[in-house]
């Protein structure tokens, strides 16, 4: 069983442009989630989707923005970059809603590593 | 809003001890999810375990075992005989909202040989 892809896997970017990163959650995975990594602030949720609609959102600008396709494959997209923004970005995929009696398991990828110069 | 403490920065041990992982949860919640995850340097957040908080009962899988006890609301892993391959970043987190994990700052295990 694939687990949950991401691509790119490594990107060097220039301050100023945008950037789209992939996710193909695990087959029959319905919620996709992105994360930030940096050294300074860790692990931090950028926002989370459900059949096509987000449901959640960090603490993030508007420079930042995600979607949902009908495969439930999701792309992030980081607008007019900045040097703050270089970071492991991660993907995570769970079966459905997370809260439901049976629990659920949340399943990351390997990330995309960004580096804005 | 959930919060979750790892107070242990760093580790180092030799191969073949025992390690124990701190986790200290905050949450407003009756039922909530905790979790475990190993980041080696490739990046890749690898499930190790997850843990409802209506079922108290300490699990082992292996060398690795997890102690949940919700009256000092810890949620502490162990690893029995560590071994060079168990050097990682350990990450505990806690559920909150539509599937936004909550992450603890991180313990970097280093097992020396």
């Amino acid at each position: 069983k694939a687990g949950v892809t991401q691509t790119p896997r490594y990107l060097i970017k220039t301050r100023g442009q945008q950037v789209t990163l992939s996710c193909s959650p695990i087959s029959g995975h319905r919620s996709v989630s992105w994360y930030q990594q940096t050294p300074g602030q860790g692990l931090q949720f950028l926002f989370e989707y459900f059949s096509e609609t987000q449901r959640n959102k960090g603490n993030f600008p508007g420079r930042f923005s995600g979607r949902q396709f009908s495969n439930s494959r999701s792309e992030m997209n980081v607008s007019t970059l900045e040097l703050g923004d270089s970071a492991l970005y991660l993907c995570a995929s769970s079966l459905t809603i997370p809260r439901d009696s049976s629990g659920n398991t949340i399943y990351f990828g390997e990330g995309s590593w960004l580096t804005v110069v | 809003a959930q919060k979750v403490t790892q107070a242990q920065t760093e580790i180092s041990v030799v191969e073949k001890e025992d390690v124990t992982l701190d986790c200290v949860y905050e949450t407003r919640d009756t039922t909530y999810y905790l979790f475990w995850y190993k980041q080696p340097p490739s990046g890749e957040l690898v499930f190790l375990i997850r843990r409802n908080s209506f079922d108290e009962q300490n699990e082992i899988s292996g060398r690795y075992s997890w102690n949940f006890q919700k009256s000092t609301s810890s949620f502490n892993f162990t690893i029995t005989a560590s071994q060079v391959v168990d050097s990682a970043v350990y990450f505990c987190a806690c559920l909150g909202g539509y599937n936004k994990l909550i992450f603890g700052a991180g313990t970097r295990l280093a097992v020396h040989p």
